[in-house]
Order: C-alpha cells, then structure tokens, then sequence
C-alpha cells in the first residue's frame, strides 16, 4: 500500500517562502504524476501542481508565478516551494498520487500558517 | 475559482437515497473528461470514492454510484448511513485551465 508523507514548518512569515516536502513510501516514484492539493481551513480544495517523475510539471495558473514543485526520485520524494506567501495561503497542504486523472492515494497533510 | 459548482448541502434520514451535482462546463465534464468523487470525514484528508466516472476502489461500499451527462455529474448515495456524514467534492480536468479542478463541495448530513 503507497503511503504519503507531508513534512516541513507549519509556520511561515508573510513575504517568505513556504517549503514542503512529500515522502512516497510501499512504492516508488517512478512512472506516475504527483501533486500538491490544498484547502484553506473550512473551504474548499484548490489544486496547486503536479509533476511527473521525471520532472516535466504543470501549475495552477493561478499560483504558477510562485509556484515550484520538484522530484527527488533517488529518495522517492517530491517538493513544493510557494514564494512570496501572505495569510491567504494558509491552509492544509496535501500530497497525493495521480493515476488516471484522480488522486488515488494521500498523505494526512500538514497545516501551514502565515503569520508573523 | 472553483469551476465545478456542487450545492453547499444536502441531508436525508437514515436509508433514503441522496444525489449531489457537479455542474461545469464544455471545458471540462462536457469535454469527455473523466469525474471522480472524494469524501471528506471530519479532520481528515480527501479519500477518492469513486474514479473514471463510476467505478469504485476496492473497499468503497456498493452505495455509492457516479454518472454524467453533458456538462454535469452527480454522486448517489443509496440507503444512506451515519457514517456517509462528510463533506464530498467532485473533480475533473479543466482544457482552459490546462490542470484539474474540483467542485465547491457538499456537506451531507444524516438526520
């Protein structure tokens, strides 16, 4: 059974960067999409990215100009940078396979708040 | 920016049968692409309920059916349980937007 694993600081000063990493274990990292999900708390699930093992990605037009997701395939992770960030970008922070167009496995996700 | 739009809730007694809709548009359901369904329990993540339209993962009870048509899809809960209280979201693939995109989100609430 694949699990998802969400790690990084829960706390994040306005104007800096927000890094996360997710850690794929029970299978690897190759052959699939990734992606990063988030959802403010009590609203709505927001699409942020995705990224092939290999490293081609795709980003939420929305988000895409402070947006990197990266792949670490000799540690099967996979990473999420969100730059300039303010207090409309906390939220739980998902990571979740692809397969077909669906987010089939997830990890718990981690709640991250901008505040100073 | 949701571009999927879901009522925000639907409610029924124990048994009875709910449907949520997933309304969007040529540039997404009405396009071909497929609709899968999550399911949110309270303070946890999304689970996938249903995918491609309306299969289900091993483990999903057979109570819950998906469909489309057109530009909409819907979620049916069949002889509904306490347990089905969470909220549900539907997604899809946007052309426009090139990336996915899900629904506003439906709380069912068992009464």
């Amino acid at each position: 059974q694949v699990q998802l694993q969400e790690s990084g600081p829960g706390l994040v000063k306005p104007s800096e960067t927000l890094s996360l990493t997710c850690t794929v274990s029970g299978g690897s990292i190759s052959n699939y999409y990734w992606t990063w999900i988030r959802q403010p708390p009590g609203k709505g699930l927001e699409y942020i990215g995705d990224i092939y093992y290999s490293g081609s990605t795709n980003y939420n037009p929305s988000l895409k100009s402070r947006v990197t997701i990266s792949v670490d395939t000799s540690n099967n992770q996979f990473s999420l940078r969100l730059n300039s960030v303010t207090a409309a970008d906390t939220a739980a922070y998902y990571c979740a396979r692809v397969r077909v167009g669906s987010f089939d496995f997830w990890g718990q996700g981690t709640l991250v708040t901008v505040s100073s | 920016q949701s571009v999927l739009t879901q009522p925000p809730s639907v409610s029924g007694a124990p048994g009875q049968r709910v449907t949520i809709s997933c309304t969007g548009s040529t540039s997404n359901i009405g396009a071909g692409y497929d609709v899968n369904w999550y399911q949110q329990l309270p303070g946890t993540a999304p689970k996938l309920l249903i995918y491609g339209i309306s299969d289900r993962p091993s483990g999903v009870p057979v109570r819950f059916s998906g469909s489309k048509s057109g530009t909409s899809a819907s979620l049916a809960i069949t002889g509904l349980q306490a347990e089905d209280e969470a909220d549900y979201y539907c997604q899809s693939y946007d052309t426009s937007l090139s990336g996915y995109v899900f629904g506003t989100g439906t709380k069912v609430t068992v009464l």
